[in-house]
């Protein structure tokens, strides 16, 4: 199955500063997903970025792919403390690879007021 | 709100116990999964059904068990769990597993105590 790694484990800022997060993944994808998880609740999508595709935004989310390092980051900008969250990468592959859509262990992070 | 809701949000069982999670979807999604969520542990995914039929089986226990009677309903049979079955079991749905861009769209999920 395809797994997305995340990096790194867990992220504290101040409210305002950017946030950085990283996925990295080792056979070839179709397209690459964030998604938002706050504490015991389920997770959310945020935004979808294809492998064809090098750069995408959705509000103050900003979303990398580079498919010649098989890596893509999660910028959120003017963090905000609802932000607080973990946050996952899912990998989606086609071919056999359909429905075993598996996320990695995530980034959890905590914008401090 | 996702459109997927998940019952009930919080359940106790004893070991001996038979219980049920249920899972409902007002998408119109064909394909359903079950994953769960331990602490400090990946999401693992258990099950997947596409238009009702089992397509995978993450080599998940026998007391475990799966029922997809329609595309709008998956239920997590549980019986004689361990006390290490305690977890978040989420629930998922997305519109068919062989689109390319699929997205997932989960409920708020079970916290299960396995006393």
């Amino acid at each position: 199955s395809q797994q997305g790694e995340e990096d790194p484990q867990a992220l504290s800022i101040q409210e305002g500063e950017n946030a950085t997060m990283n996925c990295s993944y080792k056979t070839s994808i179709n397209n690459l997903q964030w998604y938002r998880q706050n504490s015991g609740r389920g997770l959310v999508h945020l935004i979808l970025i294809r492998s064809n595709e090098r750069e995408k935004h959705s509000g103050r989310l900003r979303v990398t792919l580079d498919t010649s390092k098989k890596s893509s980051s999660l910028l959120i900008t003017a963090s905000r403390a609802a932000d607080t969250a973990s946050y996952f990468c899912l990998c989606g592959a086609g071919g056999t690879s359909y429905g075993k859509l598996t996320f990695g262990q995530g980034t959890i992070l905590t914008v401090h007021p | 709100e996702t459109g997927v809701t998940q019952t009930p949000r919080h359940l106790v069982m004893g070991m001996t116990n038979k219980k049920s999670l249920k899972c409902e979807q007002h998408l119109g999604h064909n394909a359903m999964y079950w994953y769960k969520q331990s602490a400090k542990k990946p999401l693992e995914l258990m099950f997947v059904y596409n238009f009702k039929e089992q397509t995978e089986n993450n080599s998940v226990p026998s007391r475990f068990s799966p029922e997809c009677p329609n595309s709008s309903h998956l239920f997590l049979h549980l019986h004689t769990l361990q006390p290490e079955d305690s977890a978040l079991y989420l629930c998922a749905s997305s519109q068919d597993i062989t689109r390319i861009d699929e997205k997932l769209f989960f409920g708020s999920g079970t916290q299960l105590s396995v006393l």
